[in-house]
């Protein structure tokens, strides 16, 4: 198994260009998650997935946009970009959301200049 | 909402003990967890607790949990260089608000000393 997988994990964009931030996971997991991750911020909730078709929105969700409509897959989208959204995004999932363990993706570092 | 909070910073020197508190606020936590994060890396699970249990230890590490001062902490035996890193706690409540997902603390860097 490749557990979960993030792709890219380096990325500058220009403020208002668009973007996909992609997530994987091989482990038949029903729950995905996304964070963000900033400078004495710890990590905050941006999005969440309790399963296939089933999204709903975490701490910080404003500017961000996600789907699932595959177990595997939870793209994180970035419709215009601006530079308060520079940050390292981290992917998550689990079995189920009642699950003990959290299993996190290596993130994606994004700059937006 | 539910809060986590851990002091910032811990240095200690290479063979002693460390222990990294934590606190939280939701009396209904169902897991607490400690993550620890290395440079440019993602987070790794280091242990866990279930919230009916006062103590778990792993090798190295030794989890203490206080339900009544919703006190959290982390014991790492004999440091290493290698330990240097962000230890993240969370917690998660399976049952109330935050629906299951983790709550997390802003982290704590250990520097360890040689």
């Amino acid at each position: 198994n490749a557990g979960v997988t993030q792709t890219p994990k380096f990325q500058v964009l220009k403020t208002g260009q668009s973007m996909t931030l992609q997530c994987a996971q091989d482990m038949n997991h029903e729950y995905m998650s996304w964070y963000r991750q900033d400078p004495g911020m710890g990590l905050r909730l941006i999005h969440y997935s309790v399963g296939a078709g089933i999204t709903d929105q975490g701490e910080v969700p404003n500017g961000y946009n996600v789907s699932r409509s595959t177990t595997e897959d939870f793209p994180l989208r970035l419709l215009s970009a601006a530079p308060s959204q520079t940050s390292v995004y981290f992917c998550a999932s689990s079995y189920a959301s009642s699950s003990e363990k959290l299993f996190f993706g290596s993130g994606t570092q994004l700059s937006v200049l | 909402g539910e809060d986590v909070e851990q002091s910032l910073f811990l240095s200690v020197r290479e063979g002693d003990s460390s222990v990294i508190n934590c606190t939280y606020t939701d009396s209904s936590s169902t897991y607490l967890y400690w993550y620890k994060q290395e440079p440019g890396a993602g987070l790794q699970l280091l242990t866990y607790i279930f919230s009916n249990m006062d103590m778990k230890q792993d090798q190295r590490l030794t989890v203490l949990l206080n339900k009544k001062d919703k006190h959290l902490s982390l014991r790492i035996a004999d440091t290493q260089t290698g330990d240097s890193a962000i230890y993240f706690c969370a917690e998660r409540n399976l049952y109330g608000g935050s629906q299951g997902n983790l709550i997390f603390g802003k982290g704590t860097k250990l520097s360890v000393k040689p």
